[in-house]
């Protein structure tokens, strides 16, 4: 079964700072998705960043990127110029290919911006 | 586009009272929806995954006879929660995918608050 793991219960960062949520997961399957969502107060869940397996280019969404990094199956996500919109929850997410796989999750990281 | 609704957001009844919570995908055909409960403070938790005209498939230790899903249109998934209980109060929340596209991916909708008095 897959399983993914964040060790970083919360983070904290300064506006216009930059900030790493660490992120590592196991899979013994080679094709897969990964997401990092995001959460904020709302509780909507919001798609920041996904990354194909096969790709090895990292991802990268205006001032979020990822660091992938397949051998060590780990998927890092970098936010540059914090925004005090940024804080939330975020999630990374696993996910095999196909329509009806399922997501699984991390336990979040709760990110605050600060002044 | 990709946008899920959820109605209603907000629902209080009484114990053993049931409650239909809609999940509907507006601006897309949904393959397959799922979903997730959410307890304060905690990660999303499966509960089952459903396919448009079959029966979901129920996570390990959800009851399904409980939690009644149906999925009758590409576009339309209902949970039931049926005879509720103060321990069934919680955050409840859907996602779509469709097959399309390079990845498929799981847009969520706004989640229901259920509370059971």
């Amino acid at each position: 079964a897959q399983t993914v793991t964040q060790s970083q219960p919360e983070m904290s960062v300064q506006e216009a700072e930059t900030v790493t949520l660490s992120c590592t997961y196991d899979t013994s399957e080679s094709d897969y998705y990964l997401f990092w969502y995001k959460q904020p107060p709302s509780r909507q869940m919001i798609l920041v960043i996904r990354q194909e397996a096969y790709k090895q280019q990292n991802a990268t969404e205006n001032r979020f990127s990822v660091n992938f990094q397949k051998a060590a199956k780990s998927f890092s996500l970098k936010i540059s110029d914090s925004q005090l919109g940024d804080a939330a929850m975020y999630f990374c997410a696993h996910r095999d290919t196909g329509t009806a796989s399922k997501l699984t999750f991390g336990t979040g990281t709760r990110l605050q911006v600060t002044l | 586009g990709a946008v899920v609704s959820q109605h209603p957001s907000w629902v209080i009844c009484k114990s053993g009272t049931s409650v239909k919570i809609e999940c509907r995908s507006l601006d897309f055909q949904a393959t397959t929806m799922f979903w997730y409960r959410q307890f304060p403070k905690q990660s999303l938790m499966l509960m089952a995954t459903s396919n448009e005209g079959s029966k979901a498939t129920y996570e390990q230790g959800v009851e399904k006879d409980k939690f009644l899903i149906n999925h009758a249109s590409l576009t339309l998934s209902t949970l039931t929660v049926t005879s509720a209980h103060p321990e069934d109060s919680s955050f409840y929340i859907c996602s779509a995918s469709w097959t399309g596209g390079v990845t498929d991916t799981q847009y969520f909708g706004p989640g229901t608050r259920l509370t059971v008095l």
